[in-house]
């Protein structure tokens, strides 16, 4: 089955971890996104890419790094700096401007 | 730059009745438009879309027509279900160097039997 996978779907960080979210895609789509949804809130975009080995901040990257060596993934670091990292995070694929597939999510909890 | 903006809930409606969710856009250039619904601790699925003005979208009993006179995307359904309940957001889709999608706030739905 073609979709999106991501993993874990819970994860504990301390104060002062870095930590990364895998996503993994086997749609062959291009362009692969991170977002952010906070309780109640919509989604707001930390980073993209458009193609293999290179990608975009979004309107939220402070704090956050991606890689886009492979096609197929683009894991999302949560380091130190980002102050306020409890939240879901959504990582999503798209073929074309249309539409895009979103994996499960992960939620992420700072102790 | 462009945005979208949604009717606040949340919604609460009584099984088997009509559902409205209003939409709205700013937008420079031509751009796509969807409804996303998010069941509880889930990721977004494409609930439907629609490409240029006067297209309808529809899917599972909802509706929307891209209305460019109007800037507006308004979610319908005829006869809601307990299993609608959800979160539904309202996007578009926007060249900025590439293609990168704009969402709404989101509007839950509540519905009860």
């Amino acid at each position: 089955d073609g979709g999106i996978t991501q993993s874990p779907k819970y994860l504990f960080r301390k104060e002062g971890q870095n930590v990364t979210l895998s996503c993994e895609q086997n749609l062959n789509h291009d362009a692969m996104y991170w977002y952010r949804q906070d309780p109640g809130q919509g989604l707001r975009l930390i980073y993209y890419s458009q193609i293999v080995n290179d990608f975009q901040k979004g309107d939220i990257a402070e704090g956050y790094s991606v890689s886009r060596e492979k096609k197929e993934s683009f894991p999302l670091t949560v380091t130190s700096a980002q102050k306020n990292p409890t939240a879901f995070y959504l990582c999503a694929s798209s073929p074309d401007r249309h539409e895009q597939f979103f994996g499960p999510g992960t939620r992420l909890t700072v102790l | 730059g462009n945005s979208v903006t949604q009717m606040e809930g949340p919604v609460t409606l009584s099984e088997e009745a009509f559902l409205t969710i209003n939409c709205t856009y700013t937008a420079t250039g031509y751009p796509s438009l969807f409804w996303y619904v998010q069941y509880p601790g889930e990721g977004l699925q494409l609930l439907l879309k629609a490409t240029k003005a006067d297209d309808k979208g529809s899917n599972k009993g909802f509706e929307a027509t891209y209305r460019k006179e109007t800037t507006s995307f308004h979610l319908e359904k005829g006869s809601v279900q307990v299993s609608d309940s959800a979160v539904y957001f309202c996007a578009l889709s926007e060249w900025t160097g590439g293609f990168k999608t704009i969402f709404g706030a989101g509007t839950r739905l509540f519905v009860k039997a």
